[in-house]
């Protein structure tokens, strides 16, 4: 089966500072990652994936994600926030053999001017 | 290119009552897809499918149905509405499969109150 998890309900950053939004997984094969970002009142919108390849990647509005194996993890960054990065994220997953996705429950980031 | 369209974008049902979300798409995908989206509860797949004519259940397929016609549209039909069907409804497509190099595109959603 596979499973995501992101483990805070809601995250707080200054404007300017890094921010950090978790997300572990668990897969019995390798996983295929995505972020998506979702602004009040709108569809999910795509930010970035891990299919293969480089463990850094790098997606739309300067967000970044590190893929961890050994660790599980694919956690999304951004090293200067924007209060427009307000928003509720979403991480999700699929394992080789299943054809979709599973979510997780999402963590809300506000930044504070 | 309007991407994903979705209506109605507000509805209030009776317990009981019936209604059809209706989504079509502009971008020839494939793919489409019906979630729910319910407080704290992340997304949940209530059927996809991939191509006219062929449809799947997802997570959550009770109290629901779909059809696919044409490649463009992928209604859902809620047959006797319950409270727990209130939610928000999120349709999306895709050119390839969910996890492969295609992402979700989402219409704008429609919430749903059943009383």
């Amino acid at each position: 089966a596979q499973s995501v998890a992101q483990p805070e309900d809601q995250v707080n950053v200054a404007e300017g500072n890094p921010l950090t939004v978790k997300c572990t997984y668990s897969v019995s094969g390798n996983p295929y990652l995505f972020w998506y970002v979702q602004y009040p009142n709108r569809g999910l919108q795509f930010l970035l994936k891990y299919i293969t390849g480089d463990n850094l990647v790098k997606g739309s509005y300067g967000f970044e994600a590190e893929f961890n194996k050994s660790q599980t993890s694919f956690h999304l960054k951004k090293p200067s926030a924007l209060v427009s990065d307000s928003a509720l994220y979403f991480c999700a997953v699929r394992d080789t053999g299943y054809s979709t996705l599973t979510f997780g429950k999402g963590t809300m980031l506000l930044v504070s001017p | 290119n309007a991407g994903v369209t979705q209506t109605p974008k507000f509805r209030i049902l009776k317990i009981g009552q019936s209604m059809t979300l209706q989504c079509t798409q502009d971008m020839n995908h494939n793919y489409m897809y019906w979630y729910r989206q319910d407080p704290g509860m992340g997304l949940k797949l209530i059927y996809y499918s991939v191509g006219a004519g062929i449809t799947d259940k997802g997570e959550v397929p009770n109290g629901y149905n779909v059809s696919r016609s044409t490649t463009e549209d992928f209604p859902l039909r809620l047959e006797l509405a319950a409270p727990s069907q209130t939610s928000v409804y999120f349709c999306a497509s895709s050119y390839g499969t969910q996890g492969g190099n295609s992402p979700l595109h989402f219409g704008n959603g429609t919430r749903l109150t059943v009383t």
